[in-house]
């Protein structure tokens, strides 16, 4: 299952919301994740099964889709959210994951 | 606390062999599957290997299937990764992770901190 992420470069003012899209090639039902990985950093997670909040993830971060259309968002993005934002199907193995997307703050 | 710290990175010649090893602590090791999955530098996540919870069933990406082995010791709550036949495109970051799961299905809920393998001559 190939993961599609747009766009690859975001680069956003404070404050700004932020709109990441994941296309799946078939459909995964609700079983995509986001990650976000900080420099020199593991990922974690910000969003689970396409709209479930994480524990610890401030509420600015939220997701919906279903299928093969899914959406993260940012609601008023901070500087602490600099990062690239990757989606990860775990509908199939092999697992996939989109090819990231870097979020720059201006 | 969950905590996953892999070792026995390093760097090897391409067509050598390294093992990497994940010790996990924090949470009970045979109730989960675990996972590899990487990251060359510069680049994204890439799937590696998935091994069950009894370690009976393994999965593999086809990029390395037929030159790693995955394998767990649930005495040691340990997770291995031997690696043979490495190629230069095999240089990552080698991740540990583990997986918490639904009725719906599964996610990655811990990752280790990760670490580097080096395959060049």
């Amino acid at each position: 299952i190939v993961l599609t992420q747009s766009p690859d470069f975001q680069s956003v003012t404070p404050k700004e919301k932020v709109t990441i899209t994941c296309r799946a090639s078939q459909s995964i039902g609700i079983n995509l994740h986001w990650y976000q990985q900080k420099p020199n950093q593991s990922p974690k997670v910000v969003i689970k099964y396409t709209s479930q909040s994480v524990s610890g993830v401030p509420s600015r971060f939220s997701g919906s889709g279903s299928g093969t259309n899914f959406t993260l968002n940012i609601d008023s993005l901070e500087v602490e959210d600099a990062a690239t934002y990757y989606c990860h199907q775990s509908r199939s193995l092999p697992w996939t994951f989109g090819q990231g997307t870097k979020v720059e703050i201006k | 606390d969950v905590q996953l710290v892999e070792s026995g990175g390093g760097l090897v010649q391409p067509g050598g062999s390294l093992r990497l090893s994940c010790s996990a602590s924090g949470f009970t090791f045979t109730n989960h599957a675990l996972h590899w999955v990487r990251q060359a530098p510069g680049k994204g996540l890439e799937y590696v290997s998935t091994i069950n919870s009894n370690g009976g069933s393994a999965f593999y990406a086809d990029s390395v299937k037929g030159r790693f082995t995955i394998s767990r010791d649930n005495f040691k709550n340990t997770l291995f990764l031997q690696m043979t036949n490495l190629r230069v495109d095999d240089t990552a970051l080698y991740f540990c992770v583990k997986e918490d799961c639904a009725r719906v299905g599964c996610y990655v809920d811990y990752w280790g901190q990760g670490v580097v393998v080096t395959v060049s001559a």
